[in-house]
């Protein structure tokens, strides 16, 4: 089992909340990414990292943004939840090479009211 | 930019038959990487294939095997002896060999089992 750990689990909040979604891993990934899921199932990236200090947004535009000051943590925050940010957020990291799987958390589900 | 196509939303097996998930995609890049990854319900999204594109022979694993056409742009995930475990989603992804390797995925397919 990859060891890769999202918290919290579920969250339901009211709008205009600044929330942070963490995401750990224990592997020595440089490579992290955080995608979007939407209720059709669809994923979307939103944001990448190849290492400390270095972020990039992905392909879907996304009001969150996240941060890289350790290699093992890729926290992404929302300064002000709305409805509209409701879904599942999934974290991955990865080995430096294309042909290693991304290994994935448990996602945190997120409902903003 | 790379797409991913699962045509199949849906699909449904009778337990120990065989199911066969449709996946195309789209790329400019000769060297890339292929996935199927597998998310049971409320639980975590695993591997359960890969394909090198340079290589010919397609990959199998255990009751799972791909038909990969690359010139078709085709990677299609055949389940065999089908189990009630195998319930999920099904995510066809690709990932380039360059740059910031990013998974690309398809629209997913919920595999039902039925019993």
């Amino acid at each position: 089992e990859a060891d890769i750990y999202q918290t919290p689990r579920y969250l339901v909040i009211g709008t205009g909340k600044k929330i942070t979604l963490e995401c750990s891993q224990t592997m020595g990934h440089d490579k992290m990414y955080w995608y979007q899921q939407d209720p059709g199932m669809e994923l979307h990236l939103i944001h990448y990292s190849y290492g400390v200090n270095s972020t990039e947004k992905g392909d879907l535009s996304s009001e969150s943004t996240v941060s890289r000051i350790r290699t093992e943590h890729f926290p992404l925050t929302l300064e002000s939840a709305r409805p509209s940010h409701t879904s599942q957020y999934l974290c991955a990291s990865s080995p430096p090479d294309s042909y290693s799987p991304l290994h994935f958390g448990n996602g945190t589900r997120l409902t903003v009211t | 930019a790379q797409t991913v196509t699962q045509s199949q939303p849906e699909m449904s097996v009778q337990e120990a038959e065989t199911v066969t998930l449709s996946c195309t995609y789209d790329t400019s890049e000769s060297d890339y990487y292929l996935f199927w990854y597998k998310q049971p319900p409320s639980r975590q999204m695993i591997l359960v294939i890969r394909q090198e594109a340079y290589k010919q022979q397609n990959a199998t694993e255990n009751r799972f095997s791909v038909n990969f056409q690359k010139a078709a742009k085709s990677f299609s995930l055949k389940i065999s002896d089908s189990q009630l475990g195998d319930a999920a989603m099904y995510f066809c992804a690709y990932r380039g060999y360059k740059g910031a390797q990013k998974l690309v995925f398809g629209q997913g397919t919920r595999l039902t089992i039925n019993p």
